[in-house]
């Protein structure tokens, strides 16, 4: 079983949807998890990270079930600018590196 | 402020060639990481820094690929005698805080 399993995609949603992805990891020492953005061609960059308790940022919400070992990422309100490849990340604290998941690609279409 | 900056950003090269590829961290961030991301492939950890030294290079797929960093800063990947399968994009990440990590623009790399 990989490390961090996400919704293969592609998502396809017009403007004004509201969309979900799911995420599952399976290392259940893993200390912190984030959602990250990248765009064609561009860096990965962090979009957010995902609490216990569940927190939100703007259109973003984001929720952590540590018992189930889910992560999820749900956007409401759907913008073209939303268009990107999301990845699922898990951060495990004692070798350091993060753990990404292969990407779900959403595509926002007018 | 400066993020973390890569060269060059694209790189050609021979089967068989030496390649080097660049990394400059973000100002005081202390760790470092590589990793690369192959086409259709999720980001693949290749190896990580604190200041000058390498406590997990667990992720470098051979021995042809090696890395240092000088002076806690600036950070070289070095791929040897280079492979088609060694064509992919690498990212360089720093962070001051482990889990929070920036990443550069990554290199482009194609071996013909």
């Amino acid at each position: 079983r990989k490390e961090v399993e996400q919704d293969p995609g592609p998502f396809n949603v017009p403007e004004g949807a509201t969309v979900a992805f799911n995420c599952t990891y399976s290392n259940s020492a893993s200390q912190s998890f984030f959602w990250y953005r990248q765009d064609c061609r561009k860096e990965p960059k962090l979009l957010m990270s995902v609490y216990s308790s569940g927190n939100e940022d703007g259109r973003f919400t984001a929720q952590l079930n540590r018992a189930s070992q889910y992560i999820s990422l749900l956007i409401r309100d759907s913008k073209l600018s939303d268009s990107a490849t999301y990845l699922c990340v898990v951060y495990r604290g004692s070798n350091y590196k993060l753990t990404f998941g292969k990407g779900t690609l959403l595509t926002v279409n007018p | 402020g400066a993020g973390v900056s890569q060269s060059p950003s694209n790189k050609v090269t021979e089967k068989g060639k030496d390649v080097e590829l660049r990394c400059d961290p973000i100002s005081g961030h202390t760790a470092l990481y590589w990793y690369r991301q192959s086409l259709g492939q999720g980001l693949e950890f290749l190896i990580y820094f604190q200041g000058n030294s390498a406590p997990d290079k667990s992720g470098l797929p051979s021995d042809r690929f090696s890395a240092e960093r000088t002076g806690g800063s600036v950070s070289t990947l070095t791929i040897q005698r280079t492979q088609q399968e060694d064509s992919a994009v690498y990212l360089c990440a720093s962070s001051v805080s482990t889990d929070t990590q920036y990443f550069g623009p990554g290199t482009r790399l194609t071996v013909l």
